[in-house]
């Protein structure tokens, strides 16, 4: 079956621009994940979706940092006013939500601010 | 605050030998670990996982060692194979986390 995918694999901006980035998980899993990887580091953990509950936004670094999710499906992040520091490699994963069930990761965004 | 560390940061194996990874862990509420193995370009893959009323598990080729008191746990792989060449991370969940925290990475190397 299909896994998650992540839509631009790629993206280039300016400093000062807005992104939106955008995950499909997989059909039927109710839990959606964000990180960030920076290069040569693990993964920050940004934002986690269960179900119709709140998000745990906990790990969003800065306000500028936002994330949404309709219903149990596709997931944006947005960043805006982007910085350098911005640059890295945004994942995401999903999983049917429970404890201890297995997160499937997407191929990734590479974002390079300019 | 980096609540999993991880070492070393790059390994180089002969093919046929043993690869180890280590990781340490803080935060006593974690409750499952699960080991993640990465190739270049792609995401993330869910390696083998163990639960800490195990001090082992074994998969193939693959074995996690924990050890519940020192907040330790390692993944050994026997028989290293140049396909195993990729960056490892060991993982952990739990308390009223549903996110993992993640070391910092191993690459390993396995040369043919």
């Amino acid at each position: 079956g299909a896994g998650v995918s992540q839509s631009p694999s790629n993206k280039v901006t300016e400093k000062g621009k807005d992104v939106e980035l955008r995950c499909d998980p997989i059909s039927g899993h109710t839990a959606l994940y964000w990180y960030r990887q920076r290069l040569g580091q693990g993964l920050e953990f940004l934002i986690y979706f269960q179900g119709n509950s709140a998000p745990d936004k906990s790990g969003l670094p800065s306000d500028r940092f936002s994330a949404e999710r309709t219903g149990e499906s596709v997931s944006t992040l947005t960043i805006q006013r982007t910085q350098q520091e911005d640059s890295a490699v945004y994942l995401c994963a999903s999983s049917l939500g429970t404890a201890y069930n297995e997160q499937f990761f997407g191929p990734g965004t590479r974002l390079t601010v300019l | 605050q980096q609540q999993v560390k991880q070492s070393p940061q790059s390994l180089i194996v002969q093919k046929g030998g043993i690869s180890i990874i280590n990781c340490a862990y803080e935060n006593t509420a974690f409750d499952y670990f699960p080991w993640y193995q990465q190739f270049p370009g792609k995401g993330p893959a869910l390696l083998i996982a163990i639960r800490p009323d195990v001090s082992e598990k074994k998969e193939g080729r693959f074995t996690i060692s924990f050890n519940k008191s020192a907040k330790q746990f390692s993944l050994h792989i026997m028989d290293s194979q140049p396909g195993d060449s990729a960056t490892y991370f060991c993982a952990a969940r739990g308390g009223s986390a549903r996110q993992l925290t993640f070391g910092s990475g191993t690459q390993l190397t396995v040369l043919p």
